[in-house]
């Protein structure tokens, strides 16, 4: 089966750094992304990692390992309208999105 | 970026009737359309995947004529519940895709209560 894991939730402090990690099992791989959702809104597009590495983007960078199924969304100089649910979803050989079912993000002043 | 637009934003309907949602791109031609249902505190459940002009493809535990789907053209989706219930009372977001980008692109969202 198809299977994505991500913590459940993550408490950090406004100006830090967190890292929120997901591991993924699919059929195919063709990407994966990492979505931010605020309560009671639809999800908005954050990356997307196709190859091995990092890719920056601001304060938010995101890294995958594809023989280790792994990837990270790491986020910088944390504000507190970074509070919200980050999502971690793959694209699996049918080009079909595999979600993950969130990490909570909870900033602490 | 592609825009994809939802109406409504929000409904609320009495138990045993039916509300249609649409869901739009408003920029490009979406081939394929994604709707997905978000409980409270859980992550999207996708419900089904339709192609212009075709019939719909639903995801497993989804009542086909329950959530009716229609996808006749290339920017216009939309999702009708039947027979609402209380239990029906979601959030319901679209997404599309077109072309030969294979990103998706969601729209903001309805929020239904059943009452």
């Amino acid at each position: 089966g198809q299977n994505i894991d991500q913590p459940t939730e993550m408490t950090a402090t406004e100006g830090a750094i967190v890292q929120i990690n997901c591991t993924y099992q699919t059929s195919g791989f063709n990407g994966l992304f990492w979505y931010q959702q605020h309560a009671g809104e639809a999800p908005t597009f954050l990356s997307y990692n196709v190859l091995d590495g990092l890719e920056e983007k601001g304060r938010f960078s995101s890294f995958l390992s594809r023989s280790k199924g792994y990837s990270y969304l790491l986020l910088k100089e944390l504000q507190m309208k970074d509070s919200a649910s980050y999502l971690c979803a793959v694209r699996d050989s049918n080009y079909q999105l595999i979600w993950g079912a969130g990490t909570k993000l909870i900033i602490k002043p | 970026g592609a825009v994809v637009s939802q109406h409504p934003s929000w409904v609320i309907c009495k138990s045993g009737t039916s509300v249609k949602i649409e869901c739009r791109s408003l920029d490009f031609q979406a081939t394929t359309m994604f709707w997905y249902r978000q409980f409270p505190k859980q992550s999207l459940m996708l419900m089904a995947t339709s192609n212009e002009g075709s019939k719909a493809t639903y995801e497993q535990g989804v009542e086909k004529d329950k959530f009716l789907i229609n996808h006749a053209s290339l920017t216009l989706s939309t999702l009708t519940v039947t027979s609402a219930h209380p239990e029906d009372s979601s959030f319901y977001i679209c997404s599309a895709r077109g072309g030969l980008d294979y990103e998706q692109y969601f729209g903001p969202g309805t929020r239904l209560t059943v009452t």
